[in-house]
């Protein structure tokens, strides 16, 4: 059972450009919300997280935004440069545990 | 700052045999480490949790007597695989937690395991 999703294992956009990298969760029993970067054949880097108390965050060019009723949560990276292709995770902890459950990612590809 | 390695990035080893992996937080002590594995195109599935000093807490269907953890410093886990066979093959990443409450996790590079 997949409690975070990301329905789209995709994305291109253009250099300069909005990319909006989508989120979906089942479970309300989450307390914060994250989004790392990854590199082939490297381990994930971390960008930004949200608390769930919150519905928004914003970090230079990355800005999370959280719907809690809608359990659906975004990343916004504006503006989109080469160097921001890589797949993207998003991961969010359970209350009062150590884990991180990720969700299935999205390669983002941003072409010039 | 937050760096972890790994070491090997890349192994290769025979059907039977054992592999062991290290994970090191270089610059923080890492009260907690997480083991994970991605297999192609799917998301990072957590193994295990080890606490320094403590055994490690396993996930459902993940068999402790085949990956053995040992967290026993607050800057060095391990990963044993034992009596390794090909469907182990995958891509093992760990992750360390400065403190206690915080909820980042700094990950290591990886490991890439093939089992022939």
């Amino acid at each position: 059972d997949q409690q975070v999703k990301q329905n789209s294992p995709s994305l291109s956009v253009q250099e300069g450009r909005i990319s909006i990298l989508n989120c979906d969760y089942t479970n309300s029993m989450f307390d914060y919300f994250l989004w790392y970067k990854k590199y082939p054949a490297e381990g994930p880097t971390f960008l930004i997280s949200i608390s769930s108390i919150k519905d928004k965050n914003e970090d230079g060019r990355f800005t999370v935004f959280l719907n809690k009723s809608a359990k659906h949560l975004s990343l916004h990276i504006v503006p989109s440069q080469p160097g921001d292709s890589a797949v993207y995770f998003c991961a969010a902890r359970p209350y009062n545990t150590d884990k991180l459950i990720f969700g299935t990612g999205t390669r983002l590809q941003v072409f010039p | 700052g937050a760096v972890v390695s790994q070491h090997p990035s890349r192994v290769i080893c025979k059907s039977g045999t054992s592999v062991k992996i290290e994970c090191r937080s270089l610059d923080f002590q890492a009260t907690t480490m997480f083991w994970y594995r991605q297999f192609p195109k799917q998301s990072l599935m957590l193994m295990a949790t080890s606490n320094e000093g403590s055994k490690a807490t396993y996930e459902q269907g993940v068999e402790k007597d085949k990956f053995l953890i040992n967290h026993a410093s607050l800057t060095l886990s391990t990963l044993t695989v034992t009596s390794a066979h090909p469907e182990d093959s995958s891509f093992y990443i760990c992750s360390a937690r400065e403190g206690f409450g915080g909820y980042e996790q700094y990950f290591g590079p990886g490991t890439r395991l093939t089992v022939t």
